[in-house]
Formats: C-alpha cells, sequence, structure tokens
C-alpha cells in the first residue's frame, strides 16, 4: 500500500511570509498527526484528526497556525506569518483509529524561515 | 505534566554485539502507552517496538526488546546482533489519551 505524501518536501520563507503543508495519509486511515520536529529535538504533536475532526489541538500555537481535514481525507497545515523559530521538518503520520495507536509517518516537510 | 527523558543523546555499538538505549518518563495517568521509534538517515519514522503500561511481560519484537521498569519508570530498548541497518535516532515516546510526547532521541551508530 501507498505510504504517507506529504508535499512539499523543502521550503524556505521569510519570516512573515504564509506557508502550507499538504498531506495523503493512507487510504482509510482515519486518524492523521501533525508534528513539528524543531532540529535536535524529539517530534511534538500540533493536532491530531479523526476523520474530520479535531480531536486534539492543546499543542498547536493558533495565533499563527491552523490545520483543517475538511473531506476526512487529506490535510493542510498553514503558518501565517510564519517566525525565525517555526524552522522545523513538520512530519504527517496516520493511523486506523486513536484507539490503535499505531502511526505511519510520512518522510516530512523540512521548513526554513529566514 | 508528562514528559519523556532520553540521558544518552549519542551511542555506538559494534556489529552484531548488544547495546541498550534508556527512557524515563514520568505521567501521572494510570493507562499509557509506550513506545520505540526510528529514524534513519534522511527516511521515514517507522516503529520498533510498543508497550501497553498494564502488561506486566516486556515486549519483544525480533532483535528488539524493552524493559519496562513501571515503578521506576524506565524503557528501555535492547537491540541484540546489531545490524548496519539499525544505525538511526531512536525515540522513545509516551502516549497518554490523546497526546504523544517524545523524547529528543538517542543516535546510534553502528561500526562495522
Amino acid at each position: 500500500e501507498a505510504g504517507v505524501a506529504q508535499s512539499p518536501r523543502y521550503k524556505i520563507i521569510e519570516k512573515r511570509q504564509s506557508v502550507a503543508f499538504w498531506c495523503n495519509p493512507i487510504s482509510g486511515h482515519a486518524t492523521l498527526y501533525w508534528y513539528q520536529q524543531i532540529l535536535g529535538q524529539g517530534p511534538k504533536l500540533l493536532i491530531q484528526f479523526q476523520n474530520n475532526g479535531v480531536v486534539d489541538d492543546s499543542q498547536l500555537p493558533k495565533d499563527r497556525f491552523s490545520a483543517e481535514r475538511l473531506k476526512g481525507v487529506d490535510s493542510t497545515l498553514k503558518i501565517q506569518p510564519a517566525k525565525l523559530e517555526d524552522s522545523a521538518v513538520y512530519l504527517c503520520a496516520s493511523g486506523t483509529s486513536p484507539g490503535q495507536l499505531e502511526q505511519y509517518f510520512g518522510p516530512g516537510t523540512r521548513l526554513t524561515v529566514t | 505534566a508528562q514528559t519523556v527523558t532520553q540521558s544518552q543523546p549519542e551511542m555506538s555499538v559494534q556489529e552484531a554485539e548488544t547495546v541498550t538505549l534508556s527512557c524515563t518518563y514520568d505521567t501521572s495517568e494510570s493507562d499509557y502507552y509506550l513506545f520505540w521509534y526510528k529514524q534513519p538517515p534522511s527516511r521515514q519514522m517507522i516503529l520498533v517496538i510498543r508497550q501497553e503500561a498494564y502488561k506486566q511481560q516486556n515486549a519483544t519484537e525480533n532483535r528488539f526488546s524493552v524493559n519496562f521498569q513501571k515503578a521506576a519508570k524506565s524503557f528501555s530498548l535492547k537491540i541484540s546482533d546489531s545490524q548496519l541497518g539499525d544505525a538511526a535516532m531512536y525515540f522513545c515516546a509516551l502516549n497518554t489519551g490523546n497526546q504523544f510526547y517524545f523524547g529528543t532521541g538517542t543516535s546510534l551508530t553502528v561500526i562495522p
């Protein structure tokens, strides 16, 4: 089966610009996660979706970050405006259900904010 | 607050030898799960092994096994018969409720 797809793989923007990342989970996976992984740190969960509903977004900086999964399939994570500290790899993962807990990760999008 | 601590930023092991990666965690929850993930250079993160907190028996997956000490809140990963393909960053993770918490990772080098 095809894995989790993410695009773009790399993005360089200037601070205060906007950026969007796209994720297409494994077909049939109801749960979708977005993580932020800053260099030298472990992934930090930003938001979790179950189908098209948000399960948890307690660590999402909502003043500048937003995410949606309108049709319960692919998802978009947006940052506007970007700050230097947003430079990180943004990982998307999917799973069959929250209770199942196993996550399949995509390759990530490496964002550099200058 | 939940925390996961990996105190070994880097480890190395000779090919075919055994290595143990350390992880400690803190949570006040009684129901939780623990994981080890592997992140090879420039490749996707994959699940290595998982442990349910309510299970006393340590999880094992082929050459990978854990030593789960619930009272000590310790969750170490043992890799036996290390192979070159085991070289990667290894992350310990804790799940409680809807949240996942990751440690800072241990970079494992396998020496031929």
